[in-house]
């Protein structure tokens, strides 16, 4: 079992439409949760950041977690073409080293 | 402001050959990654420094080598390339152990191997 699941997708939406991406983890210590977007034939980029559980909002984003269940999901509403991309969950684990989900691929039509 | 450039962005090689991929990075941060992205298997850690002068093994440091040259380049060294090492290269850099720093990728290197 992966430390980290992730459906890979495509989940493709119309624009102006509510996504929820999610991942799932095995591993209770992991303490900070980090969501990075990747375009195509481009390197991922630091989206948010949560440390714990809760909730975090910025803009349109909103990420989320969920310790008790091991649940993390990231929000984004009203939906633009340009959030058309993978996104990738990271929780860090004691070393501060990410363990990465493989990614969920973000198709958003105009 | 450049960030992580990698060179080269894409490479074809035959089975048994060696190459270095090059990483710099112009943000003096002290950590550096190199990582492998396949398809659904998200990326995986090689190699990273956390600081000029160490280097610890990832996830999947087999078949590699690197050298962290000074605290602005970070080199993975590929010594007999086989082909299940066709993949995408990613190197990052960050400021401090990335727990609340963000890592700052290159945009990668599209290695094929035949």
């Amino acid at each position: 079992q992966k430390e980290v699941e992730q459906d890979p997708g495509p989940l493709s939406v119309p624009e102006g439409a509510i996504v929820s991406l999610n991942c799932t983890y095995s591993n209770s210590a992991f303490q900070y949760f980090m969501w990075y977007r990747q375009y195509s034939r481009k390197g991922p980029e630091l989206l948010m950041y949560t440390y714990s559980s809760g909730n975090k909002e910025d803009g349109r984003f909103t990420a989320q977690v969920d310790k008790s269940s091991k649940y993390i999901s990231l929000f984004i509403r009203d939906s633009q073409p340009s959030d058309s991309a993978t996104y990738l969950c990271g929780p860090s684990n004691s070393n501060y080293q990410l363990i990465w989900g493989a990614g969920t691929k973000l198709i958003i039509k105009p | 402001n450049a960030g992580v450039t990698q060179t080269p962005k894409f490479q074809v090689l035959k089975t048994g050959q060696s190459m270095t991929l090059q990483c710099a990075q112009d943000m003096n941060h002290n950590s550096m990654y190199w990582y492998r992205q396949d398809p659904g298997m998200g990326l995986r850690l090689i190699y990273y420094s956390a600081s000029e002068g160490t280097t610890d093994k990832g996830e999947v440091p087999n078949g590699y080598n690197v050298s962290r040259l000074n605290k602005r380049e970070f080199s993975l060294r590929l010594e007999s390339a086989a082909p299940s090492q066709t993949s995408v290269y990613f190197c990052a850099s960050s400021e401090l152990p990335p727990s609340v720093q963000p890592q700052h990728f290159g945009d990668g290197t599209r290695l094929s191997i035949l």
